[in-house]
């Protein structure tokens, strides 16, 4: 099945550097990658929209220079967290879906980041 | 945009006993709902979904139901096992077809299931 790696898994950084994380498609083209952050006991809520080759979509309140996301290939992903802080520490997760696979949706393994 | 709102936020049963989670949505062009299990520090792990072209769908111990007119869909477990307990997410996507959709997700349910 469709399989979309995500890397770090942990990550821990002092506040005011940046973190990348990256997805992975790794057996199909994700045109399309979505973004979310999920806080302790909650939801995942989506932060942006990453299609290959253009400028990400974000949603509303997400701030679009702190959360920085490139999508150079139609399998390759990436979100940089800039100048972050320990109020950006979360559990940051990727979804793309396979068309192959009718309506589903793969996600990466999340990447629990903790800023100190 | 899409709403979903998701009941209850806790559910506790007793191993063996049915499960029913609830959830609504507020957009009727939605027409995929996938539901997903997901265990502390996890990625979602999809356990069922249903189409809007379908009414009800079954997997075993776990079935979903979907009223498009009253725009709700339901997820039931039937004999419940200790191994069921996790946090339940519903979704709602208007990606049937076309160009892929953001999923928009429920606020999720603990189901704890008691030996």
């Amino acid at each position: 099945g469709a399989v979309v790696s995500q890397h770090p898994s942990r990550v821990i950084c002092k506040s005011g550097t940046s973190v990348k994380i990256e997805c992975r498609s790794l057996d199909f083209q994700a045109t399309t990658m979505f973004w979310y952050r999920q806080f302790p006991k909650q939801s995942l809520m989506l932060m942006a929209t990453s299609n290959e080759g253009s400028k990400a979509t974000y949603e509303q309140g997400v701030e679009k220079d702190k959360f920085l996301i490139n999508h150079a290939s139609l399998t390759l992903s990436t979100l940089t967290v800039t100048s972050a802080h320990p109020e950006d520490s979360s559990f940051y997760i990727c979804s793309a879906r396979d068309r192959r696979g009718a309506n589903g949706y793969t996600f990466g393994s999340g990447t629990r980041l903790t800023v100190v | 945009g899409e709403n979903v709102e998701q009941h209850p936020s806790t559910l506790s049963v007793q191993e063996g006993d049915s499960a029913v989670i609830k959830c609504t949505y507020s957009d009727s062009a939605s027409n995929y709902f996938p539901w997903y299990k997901q265990e502390l520090g996890k990625r979602p792990q999809l356990i069922i979904d249903i189409r809007s072209n379908v009414g009800e769908k079954k997997d075993q111990r776990i079935a979903v139901t979907l009223n498009k007119t009253a725009k709700h869909f339901s997820l039931h477990i039937t004999e419940t096992q200790p191994e069921d307990s996790a946090v339940y997410f519903c979704a709602a996507s208007e990606g049937f077809s076309g160009s892929a959709r953001q999923l928009t997700f429920g606020s999720g349910t603990q189901l704890t299931v008691l030996p």
